[in-house]
């Protein structure tokens, strides 16, 4: 696709849930982002996969959060046992090659409410 | 470890008004320096970026001067326009690495 596709773009979950939130990078980039904003907050890095691996998982603040890239193209962000405290937007994002930083692109996020 | 403060807002200004806003950081190493922006309903876009000191990023009347001793990369405007309004981070990220760390975001509004 042209650019970043994230879904859903708005998502409301009880506590104690699972979700997954979806990201489909742009075509060909090889390199996929995870990151969280919280309101008021800059994003704070997840995860990056380069091509199927996670290359640096340092960035996921517990074990209830887990990525996978199977096939190297989309991505799946994974929260089990859903807090309060994990309501925030997670942004995307795709680059052609891991340290091609200026190629960085966006999706507009996933709006994560745990009620 | 490393880290990116800036400015907080919200910051108000009057259409044509000079706008700065500061940003200053920490690092161990070189780090690439840039400013996204975040405009009202649509993700995060890259504004400028500089990669050494003594650089300057500039795009769409924005720039943004690479201080290295004073660990500055403040953003300026000669004169700001309404369709300016938005979110503004200032990020880095060091030349080994992949992850972008961000600041908290600044947000601007412009009054026409």
């Amino acid at each position: 696709g042209a650019g970043v596709s994230q879904t859903p773009s708005n998502k409301v979950t009880e506590k104690g849930k699972y979700v997954e939130l979806r990201c489909d990078p742009i075509s060909g980039h090889t390199a996929l982002y995870w990151y969280r904003q919280s309101l008021g907050q800059g994003p704070e890095f997840l995860i990056y996969f380069q091509g199927t691996g996670a290359a640096d998982d340092s960035g996921l603040p517990n074990d209830r959060f887990f990525a996978v890239r199977p096939e190297g193209s989309v991505s799946t962000l994974k929260i089990q046992r859903t807090e309060r405290g994990d309501s925030a937007v997670y942004l995307c994002a795709s680059s052609p090659a891991t340290g091609d930083l200026y190629g960085y692109t966006f999706g507009s996020g996933t709006r994560l409410t745990v009620v | 470890g490393n880290s990116v403060t800036q400015m907080e807002g919200p910051v108000t200004l009057s259409e044509e008004a000079f706008l700065t806003i500061n940003c200053t950081y920490t690092a161990t190493g070189y780090p690439s320096l840039f400013w996204y922006v975040q405009y009202p309903g649509e993700g995060l876009q890259l504004l400028l970026k500089a990669t050494k000191a003594d650089d300057k990023g500039s795009n769409k009347g924005f720039e943004a001067t690479y201080r290295k001793e004073t660990t500055s990369f403040h953003l300026e405007k000669g004169s700001v326009q309404v369709s300016d309004s938005a979110v503004y981070f200032c990020a880095l990220s060091e030349s080994s690495a992949s992850k972008i760390i961000f600041g908290s975001g600044t947000r601007l509004s412009i009054r026409p």
